[in-house]
Parts: structure tokens; C-alpha cells; sequence
């Protein structure tokens, strides 16, 4: 076990409504990430935040937002679902000092309908 | 553009019977390149972490191995257990330090 917690585990969502999703990263890991991983398909970096601060993204539209706090952990929020957005979403953390290896949680499924 | 591309996308293997899996990238510059394992329903799990070409790191039945343009991770003599998806990435220099960029996975099946 990686020390990486998400939560909920399950949620369905109806199309156009929006969702938090929520991470704990493990213990004195600075630098969280969040990553969208649909069926059959590796994982796809969405943004990753380090001292609270946004300070890398990929190819996502802004309603793909998310939050760092004072503890490290994370919350990832994305409003107006649409179909397309059902996957499992992947928190994972990182510090420079555990070798910047990077461990992932155990996900969240995300079913819009 | 920076990619990653594993091939077999599945293989079915009799335990004991040892294989190979490929991961070929192209990346303007290697900061690392990472091997998870995923069970289905679950998060990947952190395997290795390679950093030059040449470099080698095993654990377990599993050895992974690094040269420029590809990484192989090799399994000797394989059990049931072994059966899950093999996830490689690539850690690109000069952008986020967890941007990771994945290639689709090799399902292995390891039949008793």
C-alpha cells in the first residue's frame, strides 16, 4: 500500500452536473498530481500542484479545476460533466525526498450518465 | 511529441515460461523512465524507476532493463500471480516533475 488515499471509492454523476474528488497524499510527499485513466488506456496527466499552486497541467479544458492545501492534500473538481468524462481518476504524490518516485492511490471510478 | 508505445498489447504465458515486454519512447529528454504493474479495478504500483541507459534494477522475477530508445522489462519464470497490466512511462525533462506520459499497457496472463 502506497499511503496515497481517494476518495469516494464509486460515485455516478448525471451529465452537466459536477464532482470533487478527493486525495491524501502520503506522508511528506509535497508535490500532488492527478491523472484521468479511461478503459483500456494508460493514465493521462490532467495538472499537478506543489505549495498549493498550480504549476503544471496537460491537455484538459479549465472545468477540470483542482485545490492544494497547507497538508498536502488535494481535491480535484470538474464541472458540466459529460459523458466522455467517465474513468477511473488517479491521485499521486511525490517529494524530492523519497527519490521523486511516484506513487498513485487506488483511484476513483467516475460513471456520468 | 513525447510518446510511449509497449507492445505486446497482451500476452498469454504458461507459468514458468519467461518473457519479455517492450516499451519504446521517444522524449526530447529523459528525466526517468517508471514501470508500474495495475490489477484490474486498482491504482498502478510503483515498480522501478530507471534513470540512464545501461541501467538495470530487478525485484523479485521481474528485471527491467534501459537503453536509449526502449526499455524491456523481462519475467523469468512467471506464476499466476504475475497476471496484470504492465504500465511504462516516461518522465519528460523540463516540465512538471509528475507529468508522467504512459503507453497503453501489456495484459499478461500467466496461466497455471
Amino acid at each position: 500500500e502506497t499511503g496515497v488515499t481517494q476518495s469516494p471509492t464509486h460515485l455516478i454523476k448525471t451529465r452537466g452536473q459536477q464532482v470533487t474528488l478527493r486525495c491524501s497524499s502520503q506522508s511528506g510527499h509535497n508535490t500532488v498530481s492527478w491523472y484521468q485513466q479511461a478503459l483500456g488506456q494508460g493514465p493521462q496527466f490532467i495538472f499537478q500542484y506543489y505549495r498549493e499552486e498550480e504549476n503544471g497541467r496537460g491537455n484538459f479544458p479549465p472545468r477540470f479545476s483542482g485545490l492544494q492545501f497547507p497538508n498536502y492534500s488535494s481535491e480535484l473538481n470538474v464541472n458540466a460533466l459529460e459523458l466522455d468524462d467517465s474513468a477511473l481518476y488517479l491521485c499521486a504524490s511525490s517529494s524530492a525526498r523519497s527519490g521523486n518516485t511516484i506513487y498513485f492511490g487506488e483511484g476513483s471510478w467516475l460513471t456520468v450518465v | 511529441e513525447d510518446q510511449v508505445t509497449q507492445s505486446p498489447e497482451a500476452l498469454r504465458l504458461q507459468e514458468g515460461e519467461s518473457s519479455s515486454l517492450n516499451c519504446s519512447y521517444t522524449v526530447s529528454g529523459l528525466r526517468g523512465l517508471f514501470w508500474y504493474r495495475q490489477d484490474p479495478g486498482k491504482g498502478p504500483e510503483f515498480l522501478f524507476t530507471l534513470y540512464s541507459a545501461g541501467e538495470e534494477k530487478e525485484k523479485e522475477r521481474l528485471k527491467a532493463t534501459l537503453t536509449k530508445k526502449e526499455s524491456f522489462l523481462h519475467i523469468t519464470a512467471p506464476k499466476p500471480e504475475d497476471s496484470a497490466t504492465y504500465l511504462c512511462a516516461v518522465l519528460p525533462r523540463g516540465g512538471a516533475t509528475n507529468k508522467l506520459i504512459f503507453g497503453t499497457g501489456t495484459l499478461l496472463a500467466v496461466q497455471p
